[in-house]
């Protein structure tokens, strides 16, 4: 069964920095690219960064360009987000979920990033 | 860059009703890169629709989508208590690659 489990989210001041990581089990991780999404109070979903299978590139959301990175451990079959220069409009749940084609097939429970003075 | 646009912002139905939800995009895409998710509170989002029109594993057969250039749908054809949820179609962009949601439809219980 797959499963996809968040941590890593709290308080921090802005400007401040978090690494949110995901621990993926139940499929090979290796194989598949991997998300970051998140929702903030009220709002919708919001894409933020993809990785590739291999980590060999990645992608990010205009909103987060800069300021996020997305890594990956094949070995520990783990993705990381790794959030700087925190701002008060990053304040949401964060999901990973696993790339499958042009859709996100499997999604973790999320982690709660709250981003205030 | 592609935008999706969703209505009814709101959609309040009984229980055994019909649901059609729609999804609109900036310019013609692809059906192959057209999905749909639900999202209840607290749970983590599932998809239930990709590219366009075929079901994810385990989704209900009273769950299907449909369309083609700009605009796309998705049918619940008879509400289930557990279908009261919210609802985003996604679009993937390849070059550069992007991924977009939807603002969503929220489906409740009148």
């Amino acid at each position: 069964q797959v499963q996809l489990v968040e941590s890593g989210g709290g308080v921090v001041q802005p400007g401040g920095s978090l690494r949110l990581s995901c621990a993926a089990s139940g499929f090979t991780f290796s194989r598949f690219g991997m998300h970051w999404v998140r929702q903030a109070p009220g709002k919708g979903l919001e894409w933020v960064a993809f990785i590739r299978y291999d980590g060999s590139y990645s992608y990010y959301a205009d909103s987060v360009k800069g300021r996020f990175t997305l890594s990956r451990d094949n070995s520990k079959n783990t993705l990381y987000l790794q959030m700087n220069s925190l701002r008060p409009e990053d304040t949401a749940f964060y999901y990973c979920a696993r790339a499958y084609g042009a859709e996100l097939d499997q999604w973790g429970q999320g982690t709660l990033v709250t981003v205030t003075s | 860059e592609v935008v999706l646009t969703q209505s009814p912002g709101t959609l309040s139905l009984s229980p055994g009703e019909r649901a059609t939800l729609s999804c609109r995009a900036s310019q013609s895409v692809s059906t192959s890169n057209v999905a749909w998710y639900q999202h209840k509170p607290g749970q983590a989002p599932r998809l239930l629709i990709y590219s366009t029109s075929s079901r994810a594993t385990g989704i209900p057969d009273r769950f299907s989508g449909s369309g083609s250039g700009t605009d796309f749908t998705l049918t619940i054809s008879r509400l289930d208590p557990e279908d009261f949820a919210v609802y985003y179609c996604q679009h993937y962009d390849t070059s550069p690659p992007e991924f977009t949601f939807g603002p969503g439809t929220k489906v409740d219980i009148k």
